[in-house]
């Protein structure tokens, strides 16, 4: 079954104890992106990635980090978590190619969704 | 700048009702449209997409969407709700050409439905 899938679906950790949200898909979609939702704002890009060792940032990349060392994964990093990171975060995929070739596969697949709590 | 506008934040709508969901867009160009649907405790499904083309596109679960770019709108309709409808709807834009590859999201539209 083609998913996106993320780990852990729920998290209540401390102020600064460093925390890594995986994220997989098996679709070999070459576009992978995180998402935190917050009430009354939607769902606000963090970071993504067109292709392997291709990351950049979105709209909020304070206090996040990612990698992309393999094409199906790409975890999101909080080093120092603080309780504004409180939120739900989704992680996506696209088999997009960006500039080297239009795909009208503009879907994006969504992950079902890592509720985060920082105390 | 880019922006989609989702005016009502909560719609409360009797089963078998019909449905309006407002989208509205500020765009340099025609971009691409998205309806998401995301019921409680889940992750954002696709309901439909416009890219080109008819302006009235179909989607999954009833669901259609019409574009009207003089209004730049794309409102979501449902002739007969469901109360399994009941979940968060986001509209979404994204870029014509590929120099970015973001959505961009509505705020979201809760929608309630009564039996």
């Amino acid at each position: 079954e083609a998913q996106v899938t993320q780990n852990p679906r729920y998290l209540i950790t401390v102020t600064g104890k460093k925390l890594t949200v995986t994220c997989s898909q098996n679709m070999n979609h070459e576009y992978m992106s995180w998402y935190r939702q917050d009430p009354g704002l939607g769902l606000r890009q963090i970071y993504y990635s067109m292709n392997v060792e291709v990351t950049d940032k979105g709209d909020v990349p304070e206090g996040y980090k990612v990698s992309r060392k393999e094409k199906r994964n790409f975890p999101l990093i909080l080093e120092s978590p603080s309780p504004n990171q409180t939120s739900l975060y989704f992680c996506a995929s696209s088999p997009r190619t960006g500039l080297a070739g239009v795909s009208v596969e503009d879907e994006q697949y969504f992950g079902p969704g890592t509720r985060l709590t920082v105390t | 700048a880019q922006s989609v506008t989702q005016p009502d934040i909560h719609i409360t709508v009797s089963e078998g009702a019909s449905l309006e969901l407002r989208c509205n867009y500020s765009y340099g160009a025609t971009p691409y449209l998205f309806w998401y649907v995301q019921s409680p405790g889940q992750g954002l499904q696709l309901l439909l997409k416009y890219f080109s083309g008819d302006t009235l596109v179909q989607g999954i679960k009833g669901f259609e969407a019409e574009f009207k770019r003089s209004q730049s709108s794309f409102n979501l309709r449902k002739p007969s709700v469901h109360w399994s409808d009941a979940a968060e709807y986001f509209c979404a834009v994204g870029p014509p050409i590929y120099n970015t590859d973001k959505l961009i999201f509505g705020t979201g539209t809760r929608l309630q439905v009564f039996p």
